[in-house]
C-alpha cells in the first residue's frame, strides 16, 4: 500500500467511549500532522511530530492525546469527547526541509453523539 | 496564528469559462502551497511556490505569488467539471509550521 492511510474512516461515538484513530504513511517521511477539518473553518493543525518526538501542540484539549510509536505511524486517541469535536480529521506527512510538501490521508469522519 | 483569506468563498460556473482564486494575508511566508480537496477525500497538493512574483503553470491551472511574498492567486482556464473540488492555499512560517486558508469550494457545471 502506497501513500498516507486512514482507519477508521468513519467513526461514530459517544461522550464517553474511548477510541483511537490510525495514520500510517509508507512514504519515507519524518515528520507527521493530526488536523481537524470542520464545516465553515480552515484546516486546524493539532500536533506535529517529527522525528518522533512532538514537536508542536496548538492549544488542543486534553480529551484528544497523540502517539507516535515510529515514523510511519501515528494514532489520535479520543476520550470523552464532545459533540463539538465533531469533523473530519485529517492525518499528513512530509520530509522535514524547506518545502514541507505534506501528502494528506483521507481523514476519519467522527461524529460524536 | 497567521490568517489567509480566501475569496470567493464559493465560486459556480459553467464549463469553458476562466476563473481566479485570491487568497491574502498580512504575514510574510517562505512558501505557500495550493492543494485541492474532493469530498470525501484529504487535500492534494498542486503546487508549491516559493519565491515572490514566481508564476507556476499546471496545464490549465497558473500559480502566481505576490511580490512580498503575502499572497497568491491561482488562475483556471477553460474549466472543466473535473476541476470541481475545494482549493485550499497554506502559507509556511516556520519548520513545520503551514497555515491553511479559508478555501474556496468550486462547482462547475457540465
Amino acid at each position: 500500500e502506497t501513500g498516507v492511510t486512514q482507519t477508521p474512516r468513519h467513526l461514530v461515538m459517544g461522550m464517553t467511549n474511548k477510541k483511537s484513530l490510525k495514520c500510517e504513511q509508507h512514504l519515507g517521511h519524518n515528520a507527521m500532522y493530526w488536523y481537524k477539518q470542520s464545516a465553515k473553518k480552515p484546516l486546524e493543525l493539532m500536533f506535529v511530530y517529527s522525528l518522533e518526538e512532538r514537536v508542536e501542540n496548538n492549544s488542543v484539549p486534553s480529551r484528544f492525546s497523540p502517539e507516535c510509536p515510529n515514523s510511519s505511524h501515528l494514532f489520535l486517541h479520543l476520550h470523552t469527547l464532545q459533540p463539538e469535536d465533531s469533523a473530519l480529521y485529517l492525518c499528513a506527512s512530509s520530509r522535514e526541509g524547506r518545502r514541507n510538501e505534506q501528502f494528506f490521508g483521507p481523514g476519519t469522519r467522527l461524529t460524536v453523539l | 496564528t497567521q490568517l489567509l483569506e480566501q475569496s470567493p468563498q464559493f465560486l459556480s460556473i459553467q464549463e469553458g469559462e476562466n476563473l481566479t482564486v485570491y487568497c491574502n494575508s498580512s504575514s510574510v511566508f517562505s512558501s505557500l502551497q495550493w492543494y485541492r480537496q474532493e469530498p470525501g477525500e484529504g487535500p492534494v497538493l498542486l503546487v508549491t511556490v516559493v519565491t515572490g512574483g514566481e508564476v507556476k503553470k499546471l496545464k490549465r491551472l497558473t500559480f502566481q505569488f505576490g511580490d512580498a511574498r503575502k499572497d497568491s492567486s491561482l488562475h483556471i482556464t477553460a474549466a472543466q467539471p473535473g476541476d470541481t473540488g475545494l482549493y485550499l492555499c497554506a502559507g509556511k512560517t516556520g519548520a513545520n509550521n503551514l497555515f491553511f486558508g479559508t478555501g474556496t469550494r468550486l462547482t462547475v457545471i457540465p
